[in-house]
């Protein structure tokens, strides 16, 4: 079965500081979706990328997908406390009945 | 507006007993599904709607049960509750496979 596996599994910085989290996947991807959680809430939906080399952009966060490598990435630049929370890769299976998500990247930005 | 709402939001019973969660969205959209979030905070799905036919059924126990009225309804029963039940539950729903997920606020369920 698909795992995606996200590093780091959690990651505090400074507000101001830019921060990469990445995801990988087991199998190849059909197309990779990036969630925000914050803490007793539900997920907010942030981007998603279907094709290798795709790259989308909102506000201060930008997503890519390396499909050869199975891989994505996700940046925030210039981070505020705005942006902390849970950051969850998910990704769709074959069929593309249901998501198979990564265990998340817990993000806190201090001030 | 809510997009995806879900009725309760907190949810405690005892083992044994037979509860409801219920979820509806007002999106339009033809595929419901539901999650379980556990207490590491993985989340795994349980069970997909497409036009009120069940296409994925993840190794869930058949004391689970999710029922759609209505293709803006998917609820889901749980029979015979376990402690190791207790977790946070998701309903999301997408216009259809391969489209973004719209979350739920989720039910906290907790069994003593």
């Amino acid at each position: 079965s698909q795992e995606l596996e996200q590093s780091p599994q959690s990651l505090i910085v400074q507000e101001g500081k830019n921060l990469t989290i990445n995801c990988t996947s087991s199998k190849t991807l059909y197309g990779l979706y990036w969630y925000k959680q914050k803490y007793g809430e539900g997920l907010i939906f942030l981007m998603m990328l279907q094709k290798g080399g795709e790259e989308k952009s909102h506000e201060k966060i930008t997503a890519k997908l390396d499909e050869k490598k199975q891989q994505s990435s996700l940046h925030i630049t210039a981070s505020q406390p705005s942006h902390a929370g849970i950051y969850l890769c998910g990704a769709a299976n074959q069929a593309g009945t249901a998501l198979i998500f990564g265990k998340g990247t817990t993000l806190s930005v201090s001030s | 507006d809510t997009a995806v709402s879900q009725t309760p939001k907190y949810l405690v019973t005892q083992m044994g007993n037979d509860k409801s969660i219920k979820c509806e969205q007002n999106l339009g959209h033809d595929t419901m599904y539901w999650y379980k979030q556990d207490s590491k905070k993985f989340l795994k799905i349980m069970f997909s709607y497409n036009n009120k036919e069940l296409i994925i059924n993840e190794t869930v126990p058949n004391r689970f049960s999710p029922k759609s009225p209505d293709k803006a309804h998917l609820n889901l029963h749980i029979n015979s509750l376990e402690l190791g039940d207790s977790a946070v539950y998701f309903c999301a729903s997408s216009q259809g496979p391969q489209m973004e997920q719209y979350f739920g606020p989720g039910t906290r369920l907790t069994v003593t």
